[in-house]
C-alpha cells in the first residue's frame, strides 16, 4: 500500500519556537507539496518541489521555509512559530506528469502554537 | 486568479437521499477539474476528475460533470450511504496560470453528515 507518512498526528509549541514537520513517501514521486488547512479556508498551497534540492513557493510561503534533501522526505519549517500557524498541515506527493496526475496525501499535522 | 467556490456546508442527509454539493470555478486557461474526500481521521483521496468540457468523471456511485458554460462541476449521488460521511473538496489545475501545471488550487470543503 503506498503511504504518505507524517511524523506527528499532534504538535504543541510555544510562540517563538523554531518547528520542523516532517513528511516521507515511499512511492519513489518526484513532486511533493505542503498544504495548511484551515476552517472555511479549504487547503492552501505553502511550498512544493518537484526534485531534491529544487523549491517553489506557493501561494502562503510566508513564515515557513522547507527542505528536500533526499527525494523521499520532505520538511516544512516553521522558523519562529506564531499563533496564527496554528492549522492542520498537510503534505502530499505526485508522481511526474503534471497537476492530472492523482495527489496522495498523508493524513494530516494538526499543530497548536501557543 | 483561480478560485473555486463550493457551497456552504455542513450538509446532513438522510441515508438513500440524493445529494449534490454545488461548484463553480474560475480559471484563465481550461483547466481540469478534481474533486477530492477526506473520510474523517484522514488524508483527502482523488474520488473523481474530468480534464475536459462535457467529461464525467464518476467513482464509488458519485458523478460530476464539467460543465463550460456555467463553469461547474457539481458533484452527485443518487443514495447517499452512512459511510459516505466526509468532507469533500472541489479542485481546479490551470494550465494557464503561474506553476498551474504543477499545482491545485481547493474550494473551502463541504461537510457531509449521513443520519441513518
Amino acid at each position: 500500500d503506498v503511504k504518505v507518512t507524517q511524523s506527528s498526528r499532534y504538535l504543541v509549541k510555544r510562540t517563538g519556537e523554531k518547528v520542523f514537520l516532517e513528511c516521507v513517501q515511499d512511492m519513489d514521486h518526484e513532486n511533493m507539496f505542503w498544504y495548511r488547512q484551515d476552517p472555511g479556508l479549504g487547503l492552501r498551497l505553502i511550498y512544493f518541489s518537484y526534485d531534491v534540492k529544487m523549491k517553489e513557493k506557493g501561494d502562503i510561503p510566508e513564515g515557513y521555509s522547507v527542505s528536500r534533501e533526499k527525494k523521499e522526505r520532505f520538511s516544512l519549517i516553521l522558523e519562529s512559530a506564531s499563533t496564527n500557524q496554528t492549522s492542520m498541515y498537510l503534505c502530499a506527493s505526485r508522481p511526474n506528469g503534471g497537476a492530472n496526475e492523482k495527489l496522495f496525501f498523508g493524513s494530516g499535522t494538526q499543530l497548536s502554537v501557543l | 486568479g483561480d478560485s473555486v467556490t463550493q457551497m456552504e456546508g455542513p450538509v446532513t442527509l438522510s441515508e438513500e437521499a440524493f445529494l449534490t454539493i454545488n461548484c463553480t470555478y474560475t480559471a484563465t486557461g481550461y483547466p481540469s477539474l478534481f474533486w477530492y474526500v477526506q473520510y474523517p481521521g484522514e488524508g483527502l483521496q482523488l474520488l473523481l476528475k474530468a480534464t475536459k468540457a462535457d467529461d464525467k468523471g464518476s467513482n464509488k456511485g458519485f458523478e460530476a460533470t464539467y460543465r463550460k458554460e456555467t463553469t461547474s462541476f457539481h458533484l452527485e449521488k443518487g443514495s447517499v450511504q452512512v459511510s459516505d460521511s466526509a468532507v469533500y473538496f472541489c479542485a481546479l489545475s490551470d494550465p494557464a496560470s503561474n506553476f498551474g501545471n504543477e499545482k491545485l488550487t481547493f474550494g473551502t470543503g463541504t461537510r457531509l453528515t449521513i443520519i441513518p
